[in-house]
């Protein structure tokens, strides 16, 4: 059973065109997160939602809004892409971090967009 | 800000190897710290972590021990195997900063038999 799920897998679209990315994850968790892997393997984070409420907003270009109908659910859409948002965006979850404790990730496959 | 510096890859070991990958951070707080594993085509995993200085984590013969007077968190392993041929990731975060994890740049191992 898939804890984490991201759509599509893959994604290859022109510059300029608008396209989302879905994730749902069935952890009961309260907490996603975007993030952002380039081709030399380095994570970013982009967003971060807490019960369907933006906490974690790094310098992203506003042509990214991340929507989050219900707490399992954290998509991403992208407006107006360009050839440097080619990248695999991963989706990720966990509980709330707890004084002392740290807090494990749980992350998707990945989807890899590639803009042409 | 808080950081995570890892040794630069690609490191390759022939199978039974010992294997070491640095890390080091900076933090201001008394970060919990992770090593997070890449498998080709899927994605991260936690491997183990530590909450507190001198805990150590271990699973899967890997094992790192939280040194807060280093600021390290070295992962080791005593025989490394094919199929631990992964991109490994420390990281970090910080009890005072919700829910953010740094990531190291991570350490790509290729164990050849």
């Amino acid at each position: 059973d898939t804890a984490v799920s991201q759509t599509p897998k893959y994604l290859v679209t022109q510059m300029g065109n608008d396209k989302s990315i879905k994730c749902e994850q069935n952890l009961g968790h309260d907490t996603m997160y975007w993030y952002k892997q380039d081709s030399k393997k380095f994570l970013k984070i982009m967003f971060s939602y807490n019960n369907k409420e933006l906490i974690i907003n790094e310098t992203v270009p506003n042509r990214f809004s991340p929507k989050s109908p219900d707490k399992a659910h954290l998509n991403l859409h992208i407006n107006s892409l360009e050839l440097g948002d080619s990248a695999v965006y991963f989706c990720a979850s966990s509980q709330d971090l707890l004084a002392g404790e740290g807090d494990t990730q749980y992350f998707g496959p990945g989807t890899r967009l590639t803009v042409l | 800000g808080d950081s995570v510096t890892q040794m630069e890859g690609p490191v390759t070991l022939s199978e039974e190897a010992f294997l070491t990958i640095n890390c080091t951070y900076t933090a201001t707080g008394y970060p919990s710290l992770f090593w997070y594993v890449q498998y080709p085509g899927e994605g991260l995993q936690l491997l183990l972590k530590a909450t507190k200085a001198d805990d150590k984590g271990s699973n899967k013969g890997f094992e790192a021990t939280y040194r807060k007077e280093t600021t390290s968190f070295h992962l080791e392993k005593g025989s490394v195997q094919v199929s631990d041929s992964a991109v490994y990731f420390c990281a970090l975060s910080e009890q005072t900063s919700y829910d953010k994890v740094i990531f190291g740049p991570g350490t790509s191992l290729s164990v050849i038999p």
